[in-house]
């Protein structure tokens, strides 16, 4: 089955600076990867998606970028602010008709004020 | 759009006891439900997949008389925790697919079960 293997597990960032958290996934089949991120003892929220045929995606200050060949994306947050701090997972699935999703291991962002 | 309610948010019970877990989406009609497990600072693990009307598939390894889904309408899964003991102690989230429109699983808020 997949396996998406996701770093920093821990990352600090002083307000204002920009983060960045890798993952890379196992199975070249995965064609859809969304972002969450989950504030302690709530939901997981999706805040951004990608999909195999873009390599790279913008909303606001959150991107994300694809690189198939490699088999990784990643996330980035620029203009960190307090409120980004939380747990954010990366995930991916094989899209419609298999939309089951394999999680990483999820990465710590702490925003340093 | 797209929300997903959980009930209860928290529950504790006794060993041995069982526990039923709803899943509703509000305001879309869910043909797929998933069920997550997540153990404190740890991701989701995923338990089983639910589809209306038919039977939950479950994961490797997860016991599915002991973790019964019932997926009975297009906005109900029910998730029920039997014979629990302490081990079963955990955060169980579920989340909902609209249909054929969409792949994006949008979550409920969580139950988080105590097992004395």
């Amino acid at each position: 089955g997949e396996n998406v293997e996701q770093h920093p597990s821990t990352l600090s960032v002083q307000e204002g600076d920009s983060a960045v958290i890798k993952c890379t996934y196992s199975d070249s089949a995965s064609n859809y990867f969304p972002w969450y991120k989950q504030e302690l003892g709530k939901r997981p929220q999706l805040i951004i998606d990608i999909r195999s045929n873009v390599g790279e995606k913008k909303d606001q200050r959150i991107a994300v970028t694809l690189n198939k060949t490699a088999k990784h994306f990643s996330l980035h947050i620029t203009e960190t602010q307090p409120e980004d701090s939380a747990v954010y997972f990366c995930a991916a699935s094989f899209g419609f008709g298999n939309e089951k999703l394999t999680f990483g291991t999820g990465t710590r962002l702490t925003i340093i004020p | 759009g797209a929300v997903v309610s959980q009930h209860p948010s928290w529950v504790i019970c006794k060993s041995g006891t069982s526990v039923k877990i709803e899943c509703r989406s509000l305001d879309f009609q869910a043909t797929t439900m998933f069920w997550y497990r997540q153990f404190p600072k740890q991701s989701l693990m995923l338990m089983a997949t639910s589809n209306e009307g038919s039977k939950a598939t479950y994961e490797q390894g997860v016991e599915k008389d002991k973790f019964l889904i019932n997926h009975a309408s297009l906005t109900l899964s029910t998730l029920t925790v039997t014979s629990a003991h302490p081990e079963d102690s955990s955060f169980y989230i579920c989340s909902a697919m609209g249909g054929r429109a969409t792949d994006t699983q949008y979550f409920g808020p969580g139950t988080r079960l105590t097992v004395l």
